[in-house]
């Protein structure tokens, strides 16, 4: 059975750092890309970031580009979301997905909340 | 960069059938993966590749797409299907890898 489990999120104030992490489990974690989504309260869904298979390409939404850094531990099968300068505009649930380029977004975690706010 | 558009809401009668629109330039070209979402809850893939059910999901779920609209289907709606649906396509010729629609909110009467 697929499992993504994400971890770290929380309150930091705004200009604060957090690293999201997502630790999977049931798949063949270093054979797929994987992808970061977010939900802002009462709002849709909207793309983040996405890490190809052996975390040599990524990906960034022009919303978080330069602030926010993809990476992934194949040996660790975690994937991470490291997120600085935070905005109140960044407050929403992040989801780790699982799922190839081109191909459809297949699992979700249940997903952890960040709150930006002073 | 590449829009879809969804109706905010639609509203069927149980054992009705509800269709979930998504419309986008040329979107029948494209490959459209639609995704349930609960209350509280993390999307849940429903259709695939246009029309392409995951194992688990009921066969009252469908799909199509052509020329600028794709649709969701569901027939004999239940009280259970109540949730958010988001249309998305994969996006390479744009900075927009992976778009999603809005989102319709579906309400069983």
């Amino acid at each position: 059975e697929v499992q993504l489990v994400e971890s770290g999120g929380g309150l930091v104030q705004p200009g604060g750092s957090l690293r999201l992490s997502c630790s999977a489990s049931g798949f063949t974690f270093s054979s797929y890309a994987m992808h970061w989504v977010r939900q802002a309260p009462g709002k849709g869904l909207e793309y983040v970031s996405a890490i190809s298979s052996n975390g040599g390409s990524t990906y960034y939404a022009d919303s978080v580009k330069g602030r926010f850094t993809i990476s992934r531990d194949n040996s660790k099968n975690t994937l991470y979301l490291q997120m600085s300068s935070l905005r109140a505009e960044d407050t929403a649930v992040y989801y780790c997905v699982k799922g190839g380029t081109a191909m459809p977004l297949d699992y979700w975690g249940q997903g952890t909340l960040v709150t930006v706010s002073s | 960069s590449y829009v879809l558009t969804q109706p905010p809401s639609v509203s069927v009668a149980p054992g009705k059938t509800a269709r979930i629109t998504c419309g986008g330039n040329n979107i029948g070209s494209k490959s459209v993966h639609w995704y349930q979402q609960k209350p509280g809850q993390a999307p849940v893939l429903v259709i695939y590749y246009d029309s392409d059910r995951p194992s688990g999901i009921p066969e009252r779920f469908s799909g199509s797409n052509s020329g600028n609209t794709a649709t969701l289907t569901i027939s004999r709606v239940e009280a259970g299907d109540e949730a958010d649906y988001y249309c998305q396509v994969w996006d390479s010729s744009s900075d927009h890898l992976v778009v999603f629609g809005g989102g319709t909110k579906l309400t069983v009467l």
